[in-house]
């Protein structure tokens, strides 16, 4: 089945320490998106990716990174994590940018800071 | 302005209906979503409608919109314990950007 993976599904890390979360989708999607959710929160849109075009929000730390090499996978690399970094990150797909392009949602990686 | 929001908690006995409700602000035309999201998973898009539309039926699930009042439901007929979950409404405008506008998601506990 086409599908969006995220692995690992729980990861931990030490404060401070770089850390990448892995995205992968077999739907051939154009749009790739990180999203960051806190417990009891909506999903908030951390940066996407159309094609190989990058597109930070605003609002999204410099300690956020991401990276597509190919159109299967997308990375999110968390450069220094600090405690308010934990929570779970879902990656999304779309076919394209376009406002009835519906998005598909992987089962999230849940990111632990100690 | 653009807010979507919706009631945090709701409770229903298995096999009662559900209705969960959701209010949007934006006022060009768009497209609204709901989302399903188990404890620990991702989220499982449940249906969709655009804003020219009245309703949309999908086995249990009926979404009803009113344009006018901005307000939309999503309601799950003969509930069952596996529907418990946090469910998010979602706007898409035509108008602006093509982000999604989450809801703060309603949290749906089904007793037995």
């Amino acid at each position: 089945d086409a599908m969006v993976i995220q692995n690992p599904r729980y990861q931990v890390t030490q404060f401070g320490k770089p850390v990448t979360l892995s995205c992968s989708q077999t739907l051939n999607h154009n749009v790739m998106y990180w999203y960051q959710q806190k417990s009891s929160q909506a999903p908030k849109l951390l940066f996407h990716y159309y094609d190989k075009d990058f597109n930070n929000e605003a609002d999204t730390p410099d300690n956020f990174q991401s990276r597509r090499p190919n159109t299967s996978f997308c990375f999110l690399d968390i450069r220094s994590p600090g405690l308010g970094d934990a929570a779970m990150y879902l990656c999304a797909t779309s076919r394209d940018l376009a406002r009835r392009e519906t998005q598909y949602f992987g089962p999230g990686t849940r990111l632990l800071v100690l | 302005g653009e807010d979507v929001e919706q009631s945090l908690f709701l409770s229903v006995r298995e096999g009662d209906s559900s209705v969960i409700n959701c209010t949007y602000t934006d006022s060009s035309s768009t497209y609204l979503y709901w989302y399903k999201q188990e404890p620990g998973a991702g989220l499982q898009l449940l249906t969709y409608i655009f804003s020219n539309m009245d309703m949309k039926q999908d086995q249990r699930l009926t979404v009803l919109l009113n344009k006018k009042d901005k307000h939309l439901s999503l309601r799950i007929a003969d509930t069952q314990t596996g529907d418990s979950a946090i469910y998010f409404c979602a706007e898409c405008p035509t108008s602006g950007t093509y982000k999604y506008i989450f809801g703060t998601g309603t949290r749906l506990k089904v007793l037995a």
